[in-house]
């Protein structure tokens, strides 16, 4: 079984400031994906980023960007030029690679318990 | 396009009562799941499906049932509300590219916080 770390409960920036979460996870999968999600106080999933680990480059998405450590199982979201509208509760999650025909299984993700973000003025 | 359509928003329910969480959407996936969301815990998979037919269960199944009768639609029934099943609820779909591989982005719901008293 997957299991997903994020040992940050909570974290608080500065506006205009850089801020790096932590995620850690643990699997025996050679090929997967790993995401982060930002849950906003209006309660709504929205996919930040999404990493394939076959990739070796990071991803980066405007001011996201990832540090995708295979070898370590670590998976850090930088936020860039933090804005007061990145404060929400942020998810990272972790999925197996997979090609399964129709009534495959194993389609599942596995979150971690989230770090709550609060960018201040 | 309305994406991931949840009903109701909101929800008391007394010890006891069921009822069923609605979840339709009009992407044309495959791969439909529930989530429940409690503080501290993040997301946790109830059960899901992969396609019309079929579902399995994911980490918390214990209290819930589903069925998937069409592509579109997945709903959650609760059998017997209880307080421990005071929560949010979020319904989640994804698709399958035309490689076959599984395009793992999930589209989610905007969530049903459930009460049970």
């Amino acid at each position: 079984a997957q299991t997903v770390t994020q040992s940050q409960p909570e974290m608080s920036v500065q506006e205009a400031e850089t801020v790096t979460l932590s995620c850690t996870y643990d699997t025996s999968e050679s090929n997967y994906y790993l995401f982060w999600y930002k849950q906003p106080p209006s309660r709504q999933m929205i996919l930040v980023i999404r990493q394939e680990a076959y990739k070796q480059q990071n991803a980066t998405e405007n001011r996201f960007s990832v540090n995708f450590q295979k070898a370590a199982k670590s998976f850090s979201l930088k936020i860039s030029d933090s804005q007061l509208g990145d404060t929400a509760m942020y998810f990272c999650a972790f999925m197996k690679h997979l090609r399964v025909p129709s009534g495959g299984s194993n389609y599942k993700l596995t979150f971690g318990k989230g770090t709550l973000l609060t960018v201040n003025p | 396009n309305a994406g991931v359509t949840q009903t109701p928003k909101f929800q008391v329910l007394k010890t006891g009562q069921s009822m069923t969480l609605q979840c339709a959407q009009d992407m044309n996936h495959e791969y439909m799941s529930w989530y429940r969301q409690d503080p501290g815990m993040g997301l946790r998979l109830i059960h899901y499906s992969v396609g019309a037919g079929i579902t399995d269960q994911g980490e918390v199944p214990n209290g819930y049932n589903v069925s998937r009768s069409t592509t579109e639609d997945f709903p959650l029934r609760l059998l017997s509300a209880a307080p421990s099943q005071t929560s949010v609820y979020f319904c989640a779909s994804s698709y399958r590219s035309i490689g076959g591989q599984v395009l793992a982005e999930a589209f989610f719901g905007q969530g049903t916080r459930l009460t049970v008293v």
